[in-house]
């Protein structure tokens, strides 16, 4: 079955550091999104992509976040400069039309 | 926002019963998801109803919606341990999917 891949599964940056977190969405989707989910609380939307451009984005998804599709096949969202708060799970998901959204395992970014 | 909120927050349950758990959202929306998370681990889409749908099943879940009272419930049948997991309803407005805060549930053997 097809998956989405994310890498890496585990990242500790230094406060103020940039890290880019990437993705493999399935090859024939055509929407990707970022989410987020600090531990033990709920999943928040961060942005959706579409047709190479940002289709909408949440209040979190300020000007320290962005993304990109580099090539065919990547799709990674690279924080500038990371903050304490930025710690928490994000989970990359793409869609192509059917039921449910396929989300990746994951990757933790703690920021110390 | 679609934001879906569920009950309750958390849910046990011995092996065999039902488990039983509720999901509101605001505002109108095109379909409403099930996902799954194990501890630690990525969402797993369970089961999508569309706003026109009010009861649908698949395997030992069932879920309903009723689009007057913005409200949808999902239903577990015969829970096994294996069914120990944080289950989130996700709303679909237009091109995203806001989750609720989600339901732990834990099946006791």
């Amino acid at each position: 079955e097809p998956e989405v891949t994310q890498t890496p599964s585990h990242q500790v940056t230094q406060m103020g550091q940039e890290v880019i977190l990437r993705c493999v969405p399935i090859s024939n989707h055509l929407y990707f999104y970022w989410y987020r989910q600090i531990l033990g609380q709920k999943v928040e939307f961060l942005v959706s992509f579409y047709n190479n451009e940002i289709s909408e984005k949440s209040e979190i998804f300020d000007d320290q976040f962005s993304v990109e599709r580099p090539d065919g096949s990547n799709f990674t969202l690279k924080i500038r400069s990371t903050k304490l708060e930025d710690s928490a799970m994000y989970f990359c998901a793409s869609w192509g039309r059917g039921p449910g959204y396929t989300f990746g395992s994951g990757t933790r970014l703690t920021v110390v | 926002s679609q934001q879906g909120e569920e009950d309750p927050q958390a849910l046990s349950i011995q092996e065999g019963e039902n488990a039983t758990m509720n999901c509101s959202y605001k505002t109108s929306i095109n379909n409403l998801q099930w996902y799954r998370q194990n501890s630690g681990r990525g969402l797993v889409h369970l089961i999508l109803i569309r706003s026109n749908e009010r009861e649908k099943h698949s395997g030992r879940l069932r879920v309903t919606l009723d689009t007057s009272k913005k409200s949808s419930s999902l239903l577990i049948t015969a829970s096994r341990a294996a069914d120990t997991a944080s289950y989130f309803c996700a709303a679909r407005g237009d091109d995203k999917i806001i989750f609720g805060k989600g339901t732990r549930l834990h099946i006791l053997p």
